[in-house]
């Protein structure tokens, strides 16, 4: 079962840009790496997805070493409403790997 | 496209009464998954469908928790008796395949007193 690692909390200003890092030592080869944001009395809300290397999309990018044991959330210049919980998921579509760790905490201050 | 639905938002029993949720997943998503969400952690997977098969249960306590998804479309958790721990949001997440990301609905936000 590939469990996730992230901090617990993070601090940014609004503008900067910010790089969340979730390590998955024991993720096998049919994973995905999905990474999710909520917020509070909400569902998890899809942010981006990736199996190797880079992939941008409109909001994120995830950044995944060759060794893919651990991945990096960037988000480019964060407001407010980026105040949320991000979660790691590391996914092979199977519910014996579905799980979720606590998530990162990202509070962005004015 | 609409997204998942779940019902009701919000739900407060006593312990030892029964509770059932609802979700209607979005259409054409064969696999639908039911987890338990406690404040200040992650989901915890419950159980997962495919169609209106069961995938895996393996987390799920079966002394108390049941689950259908008849027609393998809506599906419906029920808790029979609560427990003062399983106070929790209850979201239900559905996808088309292994691939696709997983789409979450609001939760039911259930409280035993």
């Amino acid at each position: 079962l590939a469990k996730t690692t992230q901090p617990i909390s993070m601090d940014s200003y609004e503008g900067q840009e910010v790089n969340i890092t979730c390590s998955h030592n024991n993720i096998a080869t049919n994973d995905y790496i999905t990474w999710y944001q909520q917020f509070p009395s909400q569902g998890p809300r899809f942010i981006i997805q990736g199996y190797k290397t880079k992939v941008t999309n409109e909001v994120a990018s995830l950044f995944i070493p060759a060794d893919r044991k651990s991945s990096t959330l960037s988000l480019p210049r964060v407001s407010l409403s980026d105040t949320a919980v991000y979660y790691c998921l590391v996914d092979s579509g199977s519910a014996r790997q579905l799980t979720f760790g606590s998530g990162t905490q990202l509070t962005v201050l004015p | 496209e609409a997204g998942v639905a779940q019902s009701p938002r919000y739900k407060i029993i006593e312990k030892r009464q029964s509770v059932a949720f609802w979700c209607n997943p979005i259409s054409g998503h064969a696999t639908l998954y039911w987890y338990q969400q406690i404040l200040g952690q992650g989901p915890k997977l419950l159980i997962q469908f495919q169609n209106n098969g069961v995938v895996d249960d393996s987390q799920l306590p079966k002394d108390r928790f049941s689950a259908e998804r008849l027609k393998g479309v809506d599906s419906t958790l029920k808790i029979q008796p609560a427990k003062l721990e399983d106070s929790a949001v209850y979201l239900c997440a559905s996808r088309t395949g292994a691939s696709d990301t997983q789409y979450f609905g609001p939760g039911t936000r259930l409280t035993v007193l």
